[in-house]
């Protein structure tokens, strides 16, 4: 079976910092990768999606980038932090080549920048 | 503004009653996928309806879909404390390719 897992959990850090989450999948390989940001009691905001490795889309203009190091590693960073990016991070995956299937996320990182 | 758009955005039910949640969205669909979401947790997916489906159920879900109305519904039957959620929808388009495009939400509390 597939699974995703993200680190950390909760992470706090102050403006002007560098960020580094890391979203990896197991059980799958090829998969479609996305990071999603949700600010609080609100919707989800697609950031980046890739669909294979080296290969990333960005959809909003922002301080924050995305690396696909390995087919199943997906790498959200920022070099400088900024107030606005707090938040509930959330990385997913699906089939590849199966346009509009479900999508399978994973427990979220929540974000605190002070 | 957003492809899809839960109302309401708030619901509270006594356990038992039926829950009914709806979305609209603005442009030609492949498919609509309803979500549920656990405080500070991550998405699970519910149920898929595809744009020629107009009914679909999965265990105490019911999903409607009206691409005339640009619209859908989920209906949670004798909900439990459980259920106690936020339901998203989410639509999928021929242009998005992969990509699901999320709504708002709706914040749904079950009182026991």
């Amino acid at each position: 079976s597939q699974t995703i897992h993200q680190w950390p959990a909760t992470l706090v850090q102050p403006v002007g910092s560098p960020l580094s989450l890391e979203c990896t999948v197991e059980g799958t390989s090829n998969p479609n990768l996305y990071w999603y940001r949700q600010a609080a009691g609100r919707g989800l905001q697609l950031l980046f999606y890739s669909v294979g490795i080296g290969q990333i889309s960005s959809e909003v203009p922002q301080n924050l980038s995305a690396s696909r190091p390995q087919d199943r590693q997906f790498i959200l960073s920022s070099k400088k932090l900024l107030l606005s990016d707090s938040g509930f991070y959330l990385c997913a995956w699906n089939w590849a080549r199966t346009p509009w299937n479900e999508q399978f996320f994973g427990p979220g990182t929540r974000l605190t920048v002070l | 503004s957003q492809q899809g758009e839960e109302d309401p955005q708030a619901l509270s039910i006594q356990e038992g009653e039926n829950a009914t949640m709806n979305c609209s969205y603005k442009t030609s669909i492949n498919n609509l996928q309803w979500y549920r979401q656990n405080s500070g947790r991550g998405l699970v997916h519910l149920i898929l309806i595809r744009s020629n489906e107009r009914e679909k159920h999965s265990g105490r879900l019911r999903v409607t879909l009206d691409t005339s109305k640009k619209s859908s519904s989920l209906l949670i039957t004798a909900s439990r404390a459980a259920d106690t959620a936020s339901y998203f929808c989410a639509t999928g388009t021929k242009s998005s390719g992969d990509k699901l495009t999320f709504g708002t939400g709706t914040r749904l509390a079950v009182r026991p």
